[in-house]
């Protein structure tokens, strides 16, 4: 079983609809937790991250971890054919001797004007 | 300010032959990773660096791969001999020390024939 896991899509959403991007985990030591952006023929981009459990909003997207069901999900509000891209999430724990930080495999998302 | 730059974008070679990539981190940025991703994955890390120490390479097939970080700045990867299940694109990210915001570049995008 993979430490991270994430439905790999495709997922096709018409534009302004809200779309939730999830990840599952199971080691329970990760801390923080990332969303990255990957256009196609592009590196990854980091959207936003959370440390622990709780939301954060940042313009139409909003970051929630939770951290008892090991669950973390991204929503997009007011989609856009520019949102159309993988989403990747990260998540890390450790210190400096241990770090370590594991992406999920991306969820294709399109939205279609 | 600059991003992250890789060189070269795209390469083709046949197997057994050997190949090389460049990173140039951000300015200032004392953290280089090296990461593979494989078509529909997200990335693995090969290695890490902090500043001229690579930290963690446990994930990197020593026999065929190698990598060096001169001066704690410019980074190379190298493939000798590469094989057929090498096709990947090859990303290089650097941050500010250990944190959770990696900046990417767009990566090496490799064909082994």
């Amino acid at each position: 079983q993979k430490e991270v896991e994430q439905d790999p899509g495709p997922l096709s959403v018409p534009e302004g609809a809200i779309v939730s991007l999830n990840c599952t985990y199971s080691n329970s030591a990760f801390q923080y937790f990332m969303w990255y952006r990957q256009y196609s023929r592009k590196g990854p981009e980091l959207l936003m991250y959370t440390y622990s459990s709780g939301n954060k909003e940042d313009g139409r997207f909003t970051a929630q971890v939770d951290k008892s069901s090991k669950y973390i999900s991204l929503f997009i509000r007011d989609s856009q054919p520019s949102d159309s891209a993988t989403y990747l999430c990260a998540m890390s724990k450790g210190g400096s001797g241990t770090y370590k930080y594991i992406f999920g495999t991306g969820t294709r998302l399109k939205v279609l004007a | 300010e600059a991003g992250v730059v890789q060189s070269p974008r795209y390469k083709i070679i046949e197997k057994k032959q050997p190949v090389a990539f460049w990173c140039n981190p951000i300015s200032g940025h004392n953290t280089l990773y090296w990461y593979l991703q494989n078509l529909g994955q997200g990335p693995e890390l090969l290695i890490r660096y902090e500043n001229e120490e690579a930290v963690d390479d446990s994930q990197l097939p020593k026999d065929r791969f190698s990598a060096e970080r001169l001066k704690g700045v410019d980074s190379t990867l190298k493939i000798q001999p590469a094989e057929l299940g090498d096709s990947a694109v090859y990303l290089c990210a650097s941050s500010l020390q250990l944190t959770e915001e990696q900046f990417f570049g767009p990566g090496t995008r490799l064909t082994v024939l």
